[in-house]
């Protein structure tokens, strides 16, 4: 299976700074078949980025996604109170779909 | 919009079968443009997938899950289900129902939305 490795662990940041949360394939992702999600506390999963660079559907312009080879790369711009979050890659291009284990963004 | 919500006991026993149930509302389990699924993620660790099931009826599982799983959908309730046999510690979990995506190639895609989440815990 495809293992996602996500870092860093932790992100320690400030309303309006740079967040970058890396995840990285051990093997290809068929098609660019990755996602990820926003998740806090007590809340379902929110899908943000599908197909490695398309914005679900709300999802505002300061969150985008990018690839190079097998590194995936979710970018915040400009942190918003409401960023602060745990970040989870998915790849869905081979069953059985595999996650990474999370980016915890913190202020 | 289509909305999912979980439902079972919150505590089995060891070697006992756990059966949870997904409610569907706002869509029909019978699109061809969707798939539906389960995820589980036990207590600190990342998210696994148990498993799918077609519009079709057919489904794929999880090899991890070593032939204890088995999901079914119920057309007529909008409701489909996991049924996981064998339970030890380590299947206690927050146990979500999600939709999957399917494309026009017939390919199973992400999942969205998702369940809130019903957490199981197996313990004597």
């Amino acid at each position: 299976e495809i293992v996602l490795t996500q870092s860093p662990g932790t992100l320690s940041l400030s309303p309006g700074e740079r967040a970058t949360l890396s995840c990285r394939a051990s093997q290809s992702v068929r098609s660019g078949f990755l996602a990820w999600f926003q998740q806090k506390r007590g809340q379902p999963p929110r899908l943000l980025i599908y197909g490695t660079f398309t914005r679900a559907t709300g999802i505002p312009d300061r969150f985008s996604g990018s690839r190079s080879g097998t590194d995936f790369t979710l970018t915040i711009t400009r942190l918003e109170p409401e960023d602060f979050a745990i970040y989870f890659c998915q790849q869905y291009g081979t069953s059985p779909y595999t996650f990474g284990q999370g980016t915890n963004v913190e202020i | 919009q289509v909305q999912l919500q979980e439902s079972g006991p919150g505590l089995v026993r060891p070697s006992e079968t756990l059966s949870l149930t997904c409610s569907v509302s706002g869509g029909s389990l019978t699109s061809s443009s969707y798939n539906w699924g389960w995820i589980r993620q036990p207590p600190g660790k990342r998210l696994e997938w148990i498993g799918s099931v077609y519009h079709n009826g057919s489904t794929d599982y999880n090899p991890s899950l070593k032939g204890r799983v088995t999901m079914s959908a119920d057309t007529s309730k909008t409701q489909f289900s996991l049924n996981l046999r064998s339970l030890t510690a380590a299947d206690t979990a927050l146990y979500y129902c999600a939709r999957q995506w399917v494309n026009s190639y017939s390919e199973p895609l992400l999942f969205d939305p998702w369940g809130r989440g019903m957490l199981v815990t197996v313990s004597s």
